[in-house]
């Protein structure tokens, strides 16, 4: 059974920076893309950021660019999103899910999510 | 970018009805569309993919349809467990981008 389960999430000040960690288990990493993307409360969802199976190449929403970075370690099956210059507007629950292949298509499954809140 | 409209934005039915929920694209995603439903407190789950191919363990009560811009998801029977938000996303182009979503309720 594929699972996906995030951390790292929690309370920063704005202009703060947390690291959201998805270990991966129940699959072949190292051979799918995959992603994260985020809900602010009550609202719709947002992709945020991908990176493909081997992690050479990385996409972002133009929101976070500049300010936010995936990556990913095959050998602990685990992919980041390094989150720094936080805003308000981050405040969300932060998904990761898993791509069909090693490039990016649709989202399945997906993580429980970790609520990251920036507020002073 | 493409962005993503859905309609209804509600759509309240009863159990055992025919709900016909609407995705649109601002332009062409030719079938790279996908729908998930979303219950509160969980994360989303996915049902369709490739615009019309169930994914693994959903019901054949839904269904995916449609190419280019106008994309429906139809449930032909609703069930007590299917009131939900749903989502229709593509992976046409980036950004990846979702519609606002259709919250289908209790007639």
């Amino acid at each position: 059974e594929v699972q996906l389960l995030e951390s790292g999430g929690g309370l920063v000040q704005p202009g703060g920076s947390l690291r959201l960690s998805c270990a991966a288990s129940g699959f072949t990493f190292s051979s799918y893309a995959m992603s994260w993307v985020r809900q602010a409360p009550g609202k719709g969802l947002e992709w945020v950021s991908a990176i493909s199976h081997s992690g050479i190449s990385t996409f972002y929403t133009d929101s976070v660019k500049g300010r936010f970075t995936i990556s990913r370690d095959n050998s602990k099956s685990t992919v980041y999103l390094q989150m720094n210059s936080l805003r308000a507007d981050d405040t969300a629950v932060y998904y990761c899910a898993k791509h069909n292949s090693p490039v990016p298509n649709w989202f399945d499954p997906w993580g429980q999510g970790t609520l990251v809140t920036v507020s002073s | 970018e493409r962005v993503m409209t859905q309609s209804p934005a509600t759509l309240s039915v009863s159990p055992g009805e025919r709900a016909t929920l609407s995705c649109r694209a601002s332009q062409s995603v030719s079938s790279n569309l996908a729908w998930y439903q979303q219950k509160p407190g969980q994360a989303p789950r996915l049902l369709i993919y490739d615009a019309s191919t169930r994914a693994t363990g959903i019901p054949a009560r839904f269904s995916g349809s449609g190419s280019e811009t106008e994309f429906t998801l139809t449930i032909s029977s609703l069930q007590s467990e299917d009131f939900a938000v749903y989502y229709c996303q593509q992976y046409s182009n980036w950004p990846f981008t979702f519609g606002p979503g259709t919250k289908v309720d209790i007639k």
